[in-house]
């Protein structure tokens, strides 16, 4: 099975600036990843899929990158809206599985 | 716009069955993967088990951690997926999100929407 392990677990930074989380695979799964966003008491929603792809109506200050096993969700630059808990999901092979998550907080 | 609203939460005790249903609108429901996916009180997310459309089979996939305990199924024709849960336990206790599967072409699958959820307390 494969394992995701995001880093950090919690991330404090300003408004306007410019914040990453990592996400790690235990294998190689090629692009097969998506990013989830999820604000305190609401349902996650989808940021990212395949990596980089982003889903329709989220705004461009979120960029994706990566491959294999390596992975990284941008802010370019951090907004009060964007306080929430992230969390990668990959979808390589089953099962499928999410990373701990990321909850970011605005200074 | 699609829609997912799931239903069937509540409290139940140890060892007892619970059965929830989600119901797809706004899309054809018949063309998806319905996955489930649940999140303990302050935790992050779990994946269940995720069922096929039709045109994949409609094959189901399960996590580890719920094999043989929970059931996943769809009834095309009304629109619904069902989780039936089997032999609960306290740590069972969550949110149960059911979500979208999509798709290229068939094999991997990410999730869009999710529904509000509904929250299974496992409590004697």
């Amino acid at each position: 099975d494969i394992q995701m392990t995001q880093s950090p677990s919690t991330l404090s930074a300003s408004v306007g600036d410019r914040v990453a989380i990592t996400c790690r695979a235990s294998q190689s799964i090629s692009s097969w990843l998506a990013w989830y966003q999820q604000k305190p008491g609401k349902v996650p929603k989808l940021l990212i899929y395949e990596a980089s792809s982003l889903e329709s109506g989220v705004p461009s200050r979120f960029s994706g990158s990566g491959y294999g096993t390596e992975f990284t969700l941008t802010i370019s630059s951090l907004q009060p809206d964007d306080s929430a808990s992230y969390y990668c999901q990959h979808y390589n092979s089953f099962p499928l599985s999410f990373g701990g998550g990321t909850k970011v907080e605005i200074k | 716009e699609a829609q997912l609203v799931e239903s069937g939460g509540g409290v139940v005790q140890p060892g007892r069955s619970l059965r929830l249903t989600c119901a797809g609108s706004g899309f054809n429901f018949v063309d998806y993967a319905v996955s489930w996916v649940r999140q303990a009180p302050g935790r992050g997310l779990e994946w269940l088990g995720l069922v096929r459309s039709r045109t994949y089979g409609g094959t189901v996939e399960y996590a580890a951690s719920v094999k043989g305990r929970f059931t996943i199924s769809r009834h095309d024709s009304e629109s619904l997926a069902f989780l039936q849960m089997n032999s609960l336990k306290t740590e069972d206790t969550a949110m149960y999100y059911c979500v979208r599967g999509l798709t290229i072409p068939g094999a991997k699958y990410w999730f869009d929407p999710w529904g509000q959820g509904t929250l299974v307390t496992v409590s004697s």
